[in-house]
């Protein structure tokens, strides 16, 4: 069975600081990867995914994550916060066959001050 | 506009009173999904459903049942509601399309609370 592991529940940064939040994930076989955002009191918006192909993939507000399948990891990065970015994010695996059920991890809290 | 909507947005109810949490999809979908969102717990899945008529057990099920009489909706019943049950909820749809990816698109989130 595929889990995620989101180390940091919070990561407190001030604005136009670089953020990395970090996720790890374990599966036995190949798997999609996601991250999520939650913004206050809203539902979930799908951020960025890596299928396959290129390991860097970027989403249009500036992050990006890169796959990296030695370390089973899929880290999203972010040169410069803005105050807009405090959200919570999540990251979650999914198998690459038709089965479609998500694997969350718990999410991390991203909190910037100006 | 495509998009899953759920009903109510908020509730307050006490422990033992039946509700049932309205979800409905107008992408034409066939998987459907509904999960939990706790502190700390990030989201669990309770239930799914592949199409109509076929519903299965996610992560999280005891305490809930589902149905799915029809393609767009996909109601989550709560018989006896506790207050460990008090969370958000979110319903969530998706294409089963022949490719291999299809996005899993989210409702904007039931808050329960179980007094």
């Amino acid at each position: 069975a595929q889990s995620v592991t989101q180390l940091d529940s919070q990561v407190p940064v001030f604005e136009e600081a670089p953020v990395e939040l970090r996720c790890n994930y374990s599966s036995s076989v190949s798997v999609y990867l996601f991250w999520y955002v939650q913004y206050p009191n809203q539902g979930l918006q799908l951020l960025l995914k890596y299928l396959s192909g290129s390991t860097l993939v970027e989403s249009i507000n500036g992050f990006e994550a890169e796959f990296n399948k030695s370390q089973t990891s899929f880290h999203l990065r972010k040169p410069s916060v803005h105050i807009s970015d405090t959200a919570e994010y999540f990251c979650a695996v999914r198998l690459n066959t038709g089965f479609q059920k998500l694997v969350f991890g718990t999410g991390t809290r991203l909190l910037v001050s100006p | 506009e495509a998009q899953v909507t759920q009903n109510p947005r908020y509730l307050i109810t006490v422990t033992g009173k039946k509700l049932t949490v309205t979800c409905s999809q107008n992408m034409n979908h066939e998987y459907m999904s509904w999960y939990r969102q706790d502190p700390g717990l990030g989201l669990r899945q309770i239930y799914y459903s592949m199409n109509v008529e076929v519903t299965d057990k996610g992560d999280v099920p005891e305490g809930y049942k589902v149905s799915r009489k029809e393609k767009r909706n996909f109601p989550l019943i709560l018989e006896s509601p506790s207050p460990n049950q008090t969370s958000l909820y979110f319903c969530a749809s998706s294409s089963r399309q022949a490719s291999s990816y299809n996005e899993q698109f989210f409702g904007p989130g039931t808050r329960l609370t179980v007094l």
